[in-house]
């Protein structure tokens, strides 16, 4: 089993919707939670980032992390065609002083589409 | 601002020879980790570096990679004696120190084995 499941997708979507991509994780050891976004043949772009439970939201995107059943969330309101891409969870353990080691654990990536 | 540079962002070497990967950080940031994908799959984990040392490499094949990150210049993943299935996108990513920073990542080197 890996550490960090996540469907691969595809996933289409019209202009306007609201979408929910979402990871589940083994490792009670991870405490600290980011989605990045990858356009095709670019690297990793950050999106969010977070280390407690509940809702986080940055503009049109909202993080949901939920300790208790080990479950991370992403939310796109408003999806434009510009956010086709592929969206990557990850995690990471934190360390005492609540740092995290940075040694990330990413899910295998969701690629989205969302057409006009 | 300056975002992590990556080069090459090609390379084509053939079965037995060396690759050579470069990595720049972030201005500011004294720490860097090396990231393999494979066609179909998520980002795994090779190796992390500080300036001098190797922090953990656990993610590192054991044989025919190494990795360095020197006081001056840029880091370097070297691959010897490369075989096909090292074809991948190797990607390098920053941060200025571990905690509540996130990681920015180059643009990767896409490594072709002939």
């Amino acid at each position: 089993q890996k550490e960090v499941e996540q469907d691969p997708g595809p996933l289409s979507v019209p202009e306007g919707a609201i979408v929910s991509l979402n990871c589940t994780y083994s490792n009670s050891a991870f405490q600290y939670f980011m989605w990045y976004r990858q356009y095709s043949r670019k690297g990793p772009e950050l999106l969010m980032y977070t280390y407690s439970s509940g809702n986080k939201e940055d503009g049109r995107f909202t993080a949901q992390v939920d300790k208790s059943s080990k479950y991370i969330s992403l939310f796109i309101r408003d999806s434009q065609p510009s956010d086709s891409a592929t969206y990557l969870c990850a995690t990471d353990t934190l360390i005492a002083g609540g740092t995290s080691y940075g040694k990330l654990t990413f899910g295998q990536g969701t690629i989205l589409t969302v057409h006009p | 601002n300056a975002g992590v540079m990556q080069n090459p962002r090609h390379l084509v070497r053939r079965r037995g020879q060396e690759a050579r990967l470069r990595c720049s950080p972030m201005k500011g940031h004294s720490h860097v980790y090396w990231y393999r994908q494979l066609p179909e799959e998520g980002l795994k984990f090779m190796v992390y570096l500080q300036k001098e040392n190797i922090i953990d490499e656990s993610g590192m094949p054991k044989e025919r990679f190494s990795a360095e990150f020197p006081k001056e210049g840029p880091s370097i993943l070297r691959i010897q004696q490369v075989v096909r299935g090292d074809s991948a996108a190797y990607f390098c990513a920053s941060s200025p120190q571990p905690g509540y920073q996130p990681q920015h990542f180059g643009d990767g080197t896409r490594l072709s084995i002939l």
